[in-house]
């Protein structure tokens, strides 16, 4: 396994279902991401982690709740979606926060329906 | 917040004809990536490349800071190539989020 690996890669989940994302970085990094990429949008950043910790959380919906349970694994649990919610959701990587190069998973296609 | 536009938005290719991409940015920048998307969705790390000029085989990118653009050349296009291209950059003291540009779709034929 090398890079960053998400699962699933495809998600189709009701709107009262609860289901969560899984990004693993095998890069020795201490900085992850979550960015969700819209239709017809650039990519966005929901969340960031630095080791471990939570540096930013740009005015996400709470029905997104992300963990890190340490420094090579990061959760997106997802609950009450909305159908506006689907989209892809890419997680990344780097070495540390802030001018170092940032590399991502293969994303996890999600449909709310 | 800084702006990040590419251009152009859509490009069409026969395959080995070469291309350049485009990306201006609106201020002073500590970070500059490419990516290439694949049509599976995966971002791709093509050059990490924040001022200067890199080559990696068919493709090269030059990045000229004080001037606020980037610039991503592919030469001998092929197929496998088609996608969408984003540039992606990194701004301001103490900044960690990445701004993407709107990405150029490239298609190849053959």
């Amino acid at each position: 396994e090398t890079g960053v690996t998400q699962t699933p890669r495809h998600l189709v989940m009701g709107m009262t279902n609860k289901k969560s994302l899984k990004c693993e970085q095998h890069l020795g990094h201490n900085a992850m991401y979550w960015y969700k990429q819209s239709a017809k949008k650039p990519l966005e950043l929901m969340f960031v982690y630095s080791l471990e910790e939570r540096v930013e959380n740009n005015s996400v919906p709470s029905r997104f709740s992300p963990e890190c349970p340490n420094s090579s694994h990061l959760f997106l649990h997802l609950h009450t979606l909305q159908p506006e919610d689907s989209a892809l959701y890419l997680c990344a990587s780097s070495q540390d926060v802030g001018n170092t190069e940032a590399f991502f998973g293969q994303g996890t296609r999600l449909t709310v329906v | 917040g800084i702006q990040v536009e590419q251009s152009p938005p859509d490009l069409i290719l026969q395959e080995g004809a070469n291309s350049t991409l485009r990306c201006n940015f609106s201020d002073s920048v500590n970070n500059l990536q490419w990516f290439h998307q694949n049509p599976w969705g995966q971002l791709i790390n093509l050059f990490y490349i924040p001022s200067g000029t890199k080559q990696n085989g068919r493709l090269s990118a030059t990045t000229v800071a004080t001037e606020r653009y980037s610039l991503l050349y592919i030469s001998s296009s092929q197929t496998t190539d088609s996608g969408v291209y984003f540039c992606a950059v990194l701004y301001g003291a103490g900044s960690y989020q990445l701004t993407f540009g709107k990405g150029t779709k490239l298609s190849v034929i053959p």
